[in-house]
């Protein structure tokens, strides 16, 4: 069981906007900014897409967008597009042990 | 551009040891944070731990009794050591170096190998 708390699967038709949430608790999510999201394709390593909950790094498409409330965040993807059709992962840093915890991931298919 | 090149044995023996070696490539290992992550076939991704360029580390609890984490910075490489392994050990993992963000110097893996599968088999 994942520490953070993800769908495990979800779906959208291209140029819709989907919102991936991660639930954790006051010790990780709620406890810092330190959030970020990671987009995986099959047989390849995993690439950050959003860090300290809404930064997008340089090269990352503006349709990526983080936030969060609580002790949920959210990845939403705008305009959907057959490329980000992949698995995506959340992460946060924790008050405690393990300093580091992830989501069981989310498979986005774009139909 | 840093790049992270993972290497060691792809197969390990039952209640042996698993050694992995993190080779980096277009930049220095000091001044950061390195880390180990593992990813079962088919399931997500598992923090193992982490290792300052001076040494200091940290793991996860449930790992912590069979892991050590080592960096050689005259290499400019970190390695993995898992101990008396089984077949929930079988993974692809994962190095990646941490990236500062605004208000501190390691908020979110910014770089990663490209991974290794380990079977643990007989």
């Amino acid at each position: 069981q994942s520490a953070l708390t993800q769908p495990a699967s979800l779906s959208g038709s291209p140029g819709q906007s989907i919102t991936i949430s991660c639930t954790g608790t006051s010790s990780d999510v709620g406890a810092y900014n330190f959030v970020s999201w990671y987009q995986q394709y099959p047989g390849k390593a995993p690439k950050v897409m959003i860090y300290d909950v809404s930064i997008r790094p340089s090269g990352i498409s503006n349709r990526f967008s983080g936030s969060k409330s609580g002790n949920t965040a959210s990845l939403t993807i705008s305009g959907l597009q057959a490329e980000d059709e992949a698995d995506y992962y959340c992460t946060s840093y924790t008050t405690s042990s393990p300093r580091w915890v992830f989501g069981g991931g989310t498979k986005l298919t774009v139909l | 551009q840093v790049q992270l090149q993972e290497s060691g044995p792809g197969l390990v023996k039952p209640s042996e040891t698993l050694s992995l070696t993190c080779s980096v490539s277009g930049g220095s290992i000091s001044k950061y944070y390195w880390s180990w992550i593992r990813q079962p076939p088919g399931k997500g991704l598992e923090w193992i731990g982490y290792i300052y360029y001076s040494g200091t580390t940290n793991y996860n609890p449930s790992l912590e009794s069979r892991v050590t984490i080592s960096v050689d910075t005259s290499k400019n490489q970190f390695s993995l050591r898992l101990s008396s392994v089984t077949a929930a050990d079988t993974a692809v993992y994962y190095c990646a170096r941490y990236v500062a963000g605004p208000t501190a110097p390691a908020t979110h893996f910014g770089y990663w190998g490209h991974g290794v599968l380990v079977t643990v088999s007989s």
